[in-house]
């Protein structure tokens, strides 16, 4: 079974600073990792996957994540936080089925992101 | 827009009740999933469902149960309500041979 820890519920940084959410997973095969961003009251939205090959991602907004395979780690980052950045991010770790396609996802707790003015 | 539908978006039902929720996937996708996410239990994998059989079961409750038709919508029965069942109900989708799952808006489910 794959698992998924969220280090911090809750992270606040300045407008401007490096955005750092940190994500490990546990898995026993290579997974797919995710990270979602979920603005309040709406739904999840994929910001970035890995699948294979490079294994610094970058994803919508300006995010960007990178698998290390030997950390069991996916953290998400951001050069310079916005405003509009202030969400809730989960991370997410699905395996291959059968036919190479995504299993159901499993989610980390979650990361509350806060953006100082 | 992810492009998978869910309705309604907002219930509300009183406890022992039964309510039916929605969901069309993005066109071309065979796989649909449900997830709950609640306050105390996060986003929790419910089943899932690929072109009309069941794939995939997670943390589903016995009075809960789910189907995908032909034409590749699904539903999600939960039955017998509680106060505990409150929560945001998602549905999402996939291509089978893909590996990005895309998730509807959700339907809020209030149970008084």
């Amino acid at each position: 079974a794959q698992s998924v820890t969220q280090l911090g519920s809750h992270v606040s940084v300045s407008e401007g600073a490096l955005v750092l959410l940190r994500c490990n997973y546990s898995s026993s095969v290579p997974p797919y990792l995710f990270w979602y961003v979920q603005y309040p009251n709406q739904g999840l939205q994929l910001l970035l996957k890995y699948t294979t090959g490079a294994t610094l991602v970058k994803g919508i907004n300006g995010f960007e994540a990178e698998f290390k395979k030997s950390e069991t780690s996916f953290h998400l980052t951001k050069p310079s936080a916005h405003m509009s950045d202030a969400a809730e991010y989960f991370c997410a770790v699905s395996l291959r089925d059968s036919g190479g396609g995504a299993d159901g996802l499993t989610f980390g707790k979650g990361t509350h992101l806060i953006i100082q003015p | 827009d992810s492009g998978v539908t869910q309705t309604p978006k907002h219930l509300i039902t009183a406890t022992g009740q039964r309510v039916t929720l929605r969901c069309s996937p993005r066109s071309g996708d065979l796989s649909v999933y449900w997830y709950q996410q609640s306050l105390d239990q996060g986003l929790q994998f419910l089943i899932q469902y690929y072109n009309g059989e069941e794939r995939a079961k997670g943390n589903i409750l016995e009075r809960f149960s789910a189907q995908q038709f032909p034409d590749l919508h699904s539903e999600l029965n939960l039955s017998s309500l509680e106060l505990g069942d409150s929560a945001l109900y998602f549905c999402a989708s996939s291509v089978f041979a893909g590996n990005t799952i895309y998730f509807g808006e959700g339907s809020w489910l209030t149970v008084v």
